[in-house]
């Protein structure tokens, strides 16, 4: 058990649609980011929030969006659904900002698309 | 930018045998480097990791790993392979004032009774 939450564990919903996946960080880690995992494009950061502030973006499309609030927990918002859209999506956290910092995963959210 | 590239999409090897995933990296600064492990259905889970100091870095489950930095390798070895370590892996490089990961394409370890 890394001491990553995410909710859910599975989403299954239609294009068009919009959805929020949760993720909790382990107790005492500040950062929080955000992967896409898929077949085609293997992992992929997306977004990193630190203390409730954004740090770093990725591959990250305009329809998604994410922030962190005061408990430190994130959400991840997809809208606008499209079928390449499916996919794994992980949240880790660190303690700190520094690269050197390992992060930690959750069990991730799979997003299916129908 | 940073890029990895894991040699072999798939390896199998038999139980008892010498595991080696292959692990190249590319990096414009000092890297550091991470393997992970992810069992079907579940997420990535930290083997060990690179930073400073001593070259040889041991993790769980029996694996280590040495960077080689004239050969821009950290690859993952384990002594005797065991049916539980049957799991896709993934190297990822991070460094200076990049704190993503980005992470190779995964190796699929198979292993055979």
């Amino acid at each position: 058990d890394s001491g990553v939450t995410q909710t859910p564990k599975h989403l299954i919903t239609a294009t068009g649609q919009r959805v929020t996946l949760r993720c909790s960080p382990r107790s005492g880690d500040l950062s929080v980011y955000w992967y896409q995992q898929s077949l085609d494009q293997g992992l992929q950061f997306l977004i990193q929030y630190y203390n409730g502030e954004e740090r770093a973006k990725g591959n990250i499309l305009e329809r998604f969006s994410a922030q962190q609030f005061p408990d430190l927990h994130s959400e991840l918002n997809l809208s606008s659904l499209e079928l390449g859209d499916s996919a794994l999506y992980f949240c880790a956290s660190s303690v700190g900002v520094g690269g050197n910092q390992p992060q930690h995963f959750g069990d991730g959210t799979r997003l299916s698309i129908l | 930018a940073q890029s990895v590239t894991q040699l072999g999409s798939h390896v199998s090897v038999s139980e008892g045998a010498l595991v080696l995933l292959r692990c190249n990296y590319s990096s414009s600064v000092p890297p550091y480097l991470f393997w992970y492990v992810q069992y079907p259905n579940q997420g990535l889970q930290l083997l060990l990791k690179y930073t400073t100091g001593a070259t040889l870095v041991k993790g769980i489950n029996g694996f280590e790993a040495e960077f080689k930095k004239s050969e821009t390798s950290f690859h993952l070895t384990k002594p005797s392979a065991h049916m539980s370590d049957a799991a896709e892996y993934f190297c990822a490089v991070t460094g200076g004032s990049n704190y993503k990961l980005t992470f190779g394409k995964g190796t699929l370890l198979t292993v055979n009774p």
